[in-house]
Formats: structure tokens, C-alpha cells, sequence
């Protein structure tokens, strides 16, 4: 079955950069129309979208946010990394990365359980 | 603020039938599908409709999602006290500014 899994550092502190991994299985990130999203959700607060990354290496950023983000994969190791630059306590927040596949629209379809990054000095 | 339009709450009691809207622009809802997530306390998003009114396996037919013009809605019917959750809406974005997934603000749904 699908599965992804979100991992990387609780904690962080201001200015510092966060690095998140996506390790996937179920599907290979080289499946044709077939990639990953990142999705943040500030506590008590709404989805916002990221980026996402495609098997034909295909990337695209949220425009609030595009100068601070980078979005990689690694199709051997079926994992997705996101590093966002210059974290800010406005930053803390559950990260998710969820399937994303290109068929009916862009569909976000499973979701990892997420991960809590608290950014705190 | 969200570029979706959501009512932050909604509430019904058990049998009845409630309704959650999403309202967007030409950019999104007007040219793309829309999904609708739920989000049970402490976890994490999942599926519940997809391309404005499919629903994956598994998703009971008591939920059913519409879409007209820019505007699109998720029906709740026989509401059960396990449908309290936050539910989200979701479309593509072709905004020349920057296209990507753009969501609701989320809607509380209490089972009364």
C-alpha cells in the first residue's frame, strides 16, 4: 500500500535552515505524472501548500514562499527533501508530504502522518 | 487568508444533512477539479472527494461533492457523530503569479 513518512529535526531555532525527508513506498517517485507535495499547517490553523516535485523532475513553489524553498528527490532512495531557508517561529508548524498525482488535476491523494517543527531560540 | 472561501463552522445533529461551500475564482475552481479533505482530530488530512465528486474507495456515499462555476460544496447526509472534523477544500491554481494547490480556511463541523 501507500505510504509516506515525513522526518527531520522538532526543533530549530531563527535563522537556521530546515531539512525535511519524504521517504515514500508504495509507488517510485519515477512513475510517470507522479510526484510529491509538501503542505504546512500552523497550529489551530489551514493547510497551505508549499511545492511539489514530479518524476520528470518537474518543480513548482508557493510564490510567498518561493526564495526560501528547495525541492529535491531521490528516485534510488525513494525520498523527497525540503529545505526551507531562514526558519521563523511564524514557521512552526505540522509539515505533511502527500502523493501527488497529475491525472485528474493535481490530486493530492495519501498524506503522511506529519511532523511537528517547533522554531524556538 | 486563504485563497478559498470556506464558513469556518458548521454544525448539525445526527441524521440531518448539512452542507460545506467553497468559493474561489476562475483561476482555480472555475478552470480545475476540486477536492475536499477531512481531518479527524490529531491526524493528518485524507481524501474524501476528489474531482469535484468522486469518491475513493472506502468513502462511505453519504458524502458527496458538487461543483458549479466557481463555486463548489460537500454534502454530509445521515450525519453520524464520527463526521465531527475539519473539512477542506482544494483546487489547482493557474494564477500567473504563481500556480500551485491552493486551499480553504477549513470548516469545523460539530455533530450536535
Amino acid at each position: 500500500q501507500v505510504t509516506l513518512k515525513e522526518s527531520g529535526p522538532v526543533l530549530v531555532k531563527p535563522t537556521e535552515t530546515l531539512t525535511l525527508t519524504c521517504t515514500v513506498s508504495g509507488f517510485s517517485l519515477s512513475n510517470a505524472r507522479m510526484g510529491v507535495s509538501w503542505i504546512r499547517q500552523p497550529p489551530g490553523k489551514a493547510l497551505e501548500w508549499l511545492a511539489h516535485i514530479f518524476s520528470n523532475d518537474e518543480k513548482s513553489y508557493s510564490t510567498s514562499l518561493k526564495s526560501r524553498l528547495t525541492i529535491s528527490k531521490d528516485t534510488s532512495k525513494s525520498q523527497v527533501v525540503l529545505t526551507m531557508t531562514n526558519m521563523d517561529p511564524v514557521d512552526t508548524a505540522t509539515y505533511y508530504c502527500a502523493r501527488t498525482v497529475d491525472v485528474i488535476g493535481r490530486l493530492l491523494d495519501y498524506w503522511g502522518q506529519g511532523t511537528l517543527v517547533t522554531v524556538s531560540s | 487568508q486563504s485563497v478559498l472561501t470556506q464558513p469556518p463552522s458548521a454544525s448539525g445533529t445526527p441524521g440531518q444533512r448539512v452542507t460545506i461551500s467553497c468559493s474561489g475564482s476562475s483561476s482555480n475552481i472555475g478552470s480545475n477539479t476540486v477536492n475536499w479533505y477531512q481531518q479527524l482530530p490529531g491526524t493528518a488530512p485524507k481524501l474524501l472527494i476528489y474531482s469535484n465528486n468522486q469518491r475513493p474507495s472506502g468513502v462511505p456515499d453519504r458524502f458527496s461533492g458538487s461543483k458549479s462555476g466557481t463555486s463548489a460544496s460537500l454534502a454530509i447526509s445521515g450525519l453520524q457523530s464520527e463526521d465531527e472534523a475539519d473539512y477542506y477544500c482544494a483546487a489547482w491554481d493557474d494564477s500567473l503569479n504563481g500556480p500551485g494547490v491552493v486551499f480553504g480556511g477549513g470548516t469545523k463541523l460539530t455533530v450536535l
